[in-house]
């Protein structure tokens, strides 16, 4: 099984306030893991991608970080969420084609 | 760095075909994907291509790859109302295993 959980689905978090979402994966070890961004209407921003654990690359400057704590766990985190942090964001893991993707978490931030 | 471009929306009728088109500007790509995004929910493989083909057909989907051109389409025919969705065109980045990925179409399907 190649399966992703990401939660929650849904969160409302106020600006200042901080964040934490994570990503678990089912199958082989060590796979690569990716978090995107998707803003409303838009398409999908990579925003930090890891070959194993503790390893994090940052695709671009932003109020966001990542961790792998654990081979199969990503999480996405944030001190202080801004508006502008809005958005639905997918976590995946490279496939033997392509990616798999988990069903995302729709963050709304007020 | 690679940048994907797709036209933003799509209307066609059912039981027409649908034509999505996709450029890209690395020319290294091995693996170009298409994926469809249902609404609220996360992104789902729909096929794939390798760079050394010209064409792939599975079922109603048609991938046409024109590699001079760096231009990637994908076809449904006969384009139900279950296909309405959005449609991501990606390329992979062989140096690094990232997927770069446009920004969808929308597509449409009327009654």
């Amino acid at each position: 099984s190649q399966t992703i959980h990401q939660w929650p689905a849904t969160l409302v978090q106020p600006v200042g306030s901080p964040l934490s979402l994570e990503c678990t994966v089912e199958g082989t070890s060590n796979p690569n893991l990716y978090w995107y961004r998707q803003a409303a209407g838009r398409g999908l921003q990579l925003l930090f991608y890891s070959v194993g654990i503790g390893q994090i690359s940052s695709e671009v400057p932003q109020n966001l970080s990542a961790s792998r704590p654990q081979d199969r766990q990503f999480i996405l985190s944030s001190k202080k969420l801004l508006l502008s942090d809005s958005g639905f964001y997918l976590c995946a893991r490279r496939a033997d084609y392509g990616y798999t993707f988990g069903s995302g978490t729709r963050l709304t931030v007020v | 760095g690679e940048d994907v471009e797709q036209s933003l929306f799509l209307s066609v009728r059912e039981g027409d075909s649908s034509v999505i088109n996709c450029t890209y500007t690395d020319s290294s790509s091995t693996y170009l994907y298409w994926y469809k995004q249902e609404p609220g929910a996360g992104l789902q493989l729909l096929t794939y291509i390798f760079s050394n083909m010209d064409m792939k057909q599975d079922q109603r989907l048609t991938v046409l790859l024109n590699k001079k051109d760096k231009h990637l389409s994908l076809r449904i025919a006969d384009t139900q109302t279950g296909d309405s969705a959005i449609y991501f065109c990606a390329v992979r980045m062989d140096s690094s295993y990232k997927l770069i990925f446009g920004s969808g179409t929308r597509l449409l399907v009327r009654p």
